[in-house]
């Protein structure tokens, strides 16, 4: 069936480092991907999103590439900050009804 | 601009109490609506969603039920809380194209 399989945390990594989440996706339909932030406390945010295959959606630093042939998804950072400790989710939707989340994976970014 | 709104934004009742939560949508007409729930540390469980007033969709059979008396609001409604409906509770709203979710703040619900 339709799911999202995101990479489990928590991943820990030091300030300035590369930051790699990986995020793939079963869908029975041609669907949009999205990236959601949540921090402590709070409800999700939408980071960034592409809709069509090879799309780049990209907001504060962050990026992810829309690669249909592998099914993924995977969210970038080349330089993490103490305030991106988060967690993050992965998820997409194509019948405008229901959305897949993956589990969500938590950051640590230490200074 | 849109916003969404719940509350109350924490709250803590005993077992077999009632619950209601509510959640409005302001600055759109006839979204699409979401409740999910968030145990500490876990992914997101989509309770119910709706495509329009009086329609509720259920995704998980449980002592909950959803509720939309009017386009913009939903409710979340409970008649005896169990222990493991606490949790965190996010109610979400897409618009005519269905292509973004936007989530509210969320209410803390601890039943004891």
């Amino acid at each position: 069936g339709d799911s999202v399989t995101q990479m489990e945390g928590p991943v820990t990594l030091s300030e300035e480092a590369f930051l790699t989440i990986n995020c793939t996706y079963t869908a029975t339909g041609y669907p949009s991907l999205f990236w959601y932030v949540q921090y402590p406390g709070e409800g999700l945010q939408l980071l960034l999103k592409a809709t069509k295959a090879d799309d780049k959606g990209s907001n504060k630093g962050f990026e992810a590439t829309y690669r249909k042939e592998t099914t993924s998804f995977h969210l970038e950072k080349g330089s993490v900050q103490v305030s991106d400790s988060a967690v993050y989710f992965c998820a997409f939707n194509y019948n405008f009804n229901k959305f897949y989340f993956g589990s969500g994976t938590k950051l640590n970014v230490k200074p | 601009s849109q916003t969404i709104h719940q509350w109350p934004a924490t709250l803590v009742q005993p077992v077999g109490s009632p619950l209601s939560l509510e959640c409005t949508v302001e600055g759109t007409s006839n979204p699409n609506l979401y409740w999910y729930r968030q145990a500490a540390g876990r992914g997101l469980q989509l309770l119910f969603y709706s495509v329009g007033i009086g329609q509720i969709s259920s995704e998980v059979p449980q002592n909950l039920s959803a509720s939309r008396p009017q386009d913009r609001q939903f409710i979340l409604s409970s008649k005896k809380l169990l222990l493991s409906d606490s949790g965190f509770y996010l109610c979400a709203w897409t618009g005519g194209n269905g292509d973004t979710q936007y989530f509210g703040p969320g209410t803390r619900l601890t039943v004891l």
